[in-house]
C-alpha cells in the first residue's frame, strides 16, 4: 500500500535560518506529490506540487523536487520567517493504486516554529 | 481557488446529543471527504464521497454518517456524542482527486 513518512517535529529554528522537511513515500504506482501548510486555527492549504519524476513544485520560497530514485519530496525554504510557523504534511496521490482511487495519503505533519 | 465552508467553527455539547456539522463548497466539485485530526495533527480519513448519492467510509472507523444529497453540501452526523468524540473536522473538495481544498475545520469538544 501507499505509505508518506515525513520527519517528525517540532521543528524550531531562527528567522532566516533555512529549512528543510524530509518526506519520503511508498507508491505502488506513479503518484503526484503534495505539500500542505496548516496555520494556527485554519485547515490545510496546498502550498505546492509535482505530479512527475524531475518536477519541481514551487511557491512563496519553497521549493521540494520529485526524486523518484530516492523516493523522497523534501521541502525547502532558504531563509525562513516567523510567518512561516505551522504544520506542514508531505502527501501522495496514486491514481494507479486501484480504479477510482481518489484519495490522498497524508504524512503525520511537522510542526515548524520560527523564533524572531 | 475553491471555497469551502464549515459551521460551526466550534461547538461545545453535552454526552447523548446528536449533532450535524455541515459542509458546504461553491465549486462544483463532485468529491469530498470527512477528515478527523487529531491533537498530534495526524490527518484520518472517515468518509468520502464522489458524487451525489455516493457515500463511503475511510480508513478510520467512526460512529458518524454522512450524506451527499446535493453536489454542493456534504453534511457529517454523530447521532449520540461522546467525549471521545472530541477532535477537530476537516471537510475538503476537490475535481480531480489530486488537489483538495479544505475548510477551516470544525473543532468540536464533548463533555
Amino acid at each position: 500500500g501507499n505509505s508518506v513518512t515525513q520527519m517528525e517535529g517540532p521543528v524550531t529554528l531562527s528567522e532566516e535560518a533555512f529549512l528543510t522537511i524530509n518526506c519520503t513515500y511508498t507508491a505502488t504506482g506513479y503518484p503526484s506529490l503534495f505539500w500542505y501548510v496548516q496555520y494556527p486555527g485554519e485547515g490545510l492549504q496546498l502550498l505546492l506540487k509535482a505530479t512527475k519524476a524531475d518536477d519541481k513544485g514551487s511557491n512563496k520560497g519553497f521549493e521540494a523536487t520529485y526524486r523518484k530514485e530516492t523516493t523522497s519530496f523534501h521541502l525547502e525554504k532558504g531563509s525562513v520567517q516567523v510567518s512561516d510557523s505551522a504544520v506542514y504534511f508531505c502527501a501522495l496521490s496514486d491514481r494507479t493504486s486501484g480504479a477510482g482511487s481518489y484519495q490522498l495519503t497524508f504524512g503525520k505533519g511537522t510542526k515548524l516554529s520560527v523564533i524572531p | 481557488e475553491a471555497d469551502i465552508y464549515q459551521t460551526p467553527r466550534y461547538l461545545v455539547i453535552g454526552t447523548g446529543k446528536k449533532i450535524t456539522l455541515e459542509c458546504s463548497q461553491t465549486m462544483g466539485h463532485d468529491k469530498m471527504y470527512w477528515y478527523q485530526q487529531d491533537p498530534g495533527m495526524e490527518l484520518h480519513l472517515i468518509h468520502y464521497s464522489y458524487g451525489v448519492n455516493s457515500t463511503e467510509k475511510g480508513d478510520l472507523s467512526s460512529e458518524s454518517t454522512v450524506s451527499r444529497i446535493r453536489t454542493e453540501h456534504f453534511p457529517l452526523t454523530l447521532e449520540s456524542a461522546r467525549p471521545s468524540h472530541t477532535s477537530q473536522y476537516l471537510c475538503a473538495s476537490s475535481s480531480t482527486g489530486e488537489t483538495q481544498y479544505f475548510g477551516p475545520g470544525t473543532r468540536l469538544l464533548v463533555l
